[in-house]
């Protein structure tokens, strides 16, 4: 059973600089995975992010960028605003058909 | 604009069915496959299911494969789940999302129907 793990939260003060990761339980990640990244706030619907690893969805700010870290992919947000307080989630396309996401990062702005 | 429309979620019982539908506008919607991804109350998301852009392949999490069936009527632009043998963990608010293109990524969201299953 694969397992896509990300860090349960992160805080991170007004203007500064976040990295959230993106990793699998065996193995490492790589563009191969396509990984995306979504945005959520409570009762809301995902915003979508980053897709392919890096690229930025329509009308994201610059400040979200997606990378490869290491062995895992990365959102990195860069002048943290307030109204980036949300959860974070990532996913992985394991191939065939099959996708799953991780168990997401609740982001605080403090 | 692209707009995604769910409905039919409800209160059932456990081991009980329900179907699910998905009402696409504003895009051409024979051409892009479809997923459904879930969120339990509290939790984070999980994806379900994807049907490609023709109906000709589907594709299950294990969580539902077997009890959940998805299917799409291209001539009504709607996309279904058929969820039979319902248990107290389907309970979860169930989001469509459109596939972008031939890549693997969810670029458009409906708002979403909640399923609760419970006796």
């Amino acid at each position: 059973q694969t397992v896509v793990t990300q860090e349960p939260s992160f805080s991170v003060s007004p203007g500064g600089t976040v990295t959230l990761t993106c990793g699998l339980s065996s193995g490492s990640v790589s563009t191969s995975y396509y990984p995306s990244w979504y945005q959520q706030t409570p009762g809301q619907p995902p915003r979508t992010l980053i897709y392919s690893t890096n690229t930025r969805s329509s009308g994201v700010p610059d400040r979200f960028s997606g990378s490869i870290l290491g062995n895992k992919a990365a959102l990195t947000i860069t002048g943290a605003q307030a109204d980036d307080e949300s959860d974070y989630y990532c996913v992985l396309y394991m191939g065939s058909g099959i996708w799953v996401f991780g168990g997401g990062t609740k982001l605080t702005v403090l | 604009q692209v707009q995604l429309v769910e409905s039919g979620g409800g209160v059932v019982q456990p081991g009980g069915s329900l179907r699910l539908s998905c009402a696409a506008s504003g895009f051409t919607f024979s051409s892009y496959g479809m997923h459904w991804v879930r969120q339990a109350p509290g939790k984070g998301l999980e994806w379900v299911a994807f049907i490609r852009y023709d109906g000709s392949d589907k594709y299950y999490a294990d969580s539902v494969k077997g009890r959940f069936t998805i299917s799409r009527d291209n001539s009504k632009n709607t996309l279904y789940l058929q969820m039979n043998s319902l248990r107290a963990e389907d309970t979860a608010v169930y989001y469509c999302a459109k596939n972008y293109g031939t890549s693997a990524y969810f670029d458009y969201w409906g708002q979403g129907t909640l399923v609760t299953v419970s006796s």
